[in-house]
């Protein structure tokens, strides 16, 4: 059964360091989507992506995020000067078919770390 | 440092019996509505979803309910097993289609 994957599992920065989340979503899927969880909190939308652009962000995604799809099956969030309240769960996810946020599917998380 | 979050809402149930989860959501222009299963260390699995022009629908085990006019959402598990042990949460999205998930509930299943 196709899933979304990511890498890394667990990645571990220094606070002001650059890091880059990446997502390998469903193949034929075209919606792809960014995620976070803080410890113990509430799963919070980032970003959507779909046709090469951005279709919605939320108040999260500000200017030290970024996403992009750098090639025919990776999807990346980066994180240009990490904080400490950046210290979360990251989940990508994806959708295929014509309706955005019809049935996402999510990969297993990165657990993201800023010390 | 201790990070504080919150506490989620438990239901404990015997193995055999059905669950009830239920979820208040905010917005009444949301149209769409979606539970979703997160078993511990993993992502969030969909599991039903359904719209507003609807008030029931149902799936393998699972059934959700949707009552528009006190905005309620509820998530009905039948047979509930050991596997079903997991934080369940709904999320609900209007016509921006951003998602808002609800804080969860942890379903402990015993056996």
């Amino acid at each position: 059964e196709p899933e979304v994957t990511q890498t890394p599992s667990h990645q571990v920065t220094q606070m002001g360091q650059e890091v880059i989340l990446r997502c390998v979503p469903i193949s034929n899927h075209l919606y792809f989507y960014w995620y976070r969880q803080i410890l113990g909190q509430k799963v919070e939308f980032l970003v959507s992506f779909y046709n090469n652009e951005i279709s919605e962000k939320s108040e999260i995604f500000d200017d030290q995020f970024s996403v992009e799809r750098p090639d025919g099956s990776n999807f990346t969030l980066k994180i240009r000067s990490t904080k400490l309240e950046d210290s979360a769960m990251y989940f990508c996810a994806s959708s295929g078919g014509s309706i955005p946020y019809n049935e996402q599917f999510f990969g297993p998380g990165t657990r993201l770390t800023v010390l | 440092g201790e990070s504080v979050g919150l506490h989620l809402p438990t239901l404990s149930v015997q193995e055999g019996d059905n669950s009830i989860i239920n979820c208040a959501y905010s917005n009444s222009a949301s149209d769409y509505f979606i539970w979703y299963k997160q078993e511990s260390g993993k992502g969030p699995q969909f599991i039903i979803d359904i719209r507003s022009n609807m008030d029931k629908r149902q799936g393998q085990r699972v059934t959700v309910l949707l009552n528009k006019t006190v905005k309620h959402l509820s998530l009905q598990i039948a047979a509930t097993q050991p596997g079903d042990s997991a934080v369940y949460f709904c999320a609900e999205s209007g016509g921006s289609y951003i998602p808002t998930f609800g804080r969860g509930t942890s379903l402990i299943v015993h056996p």
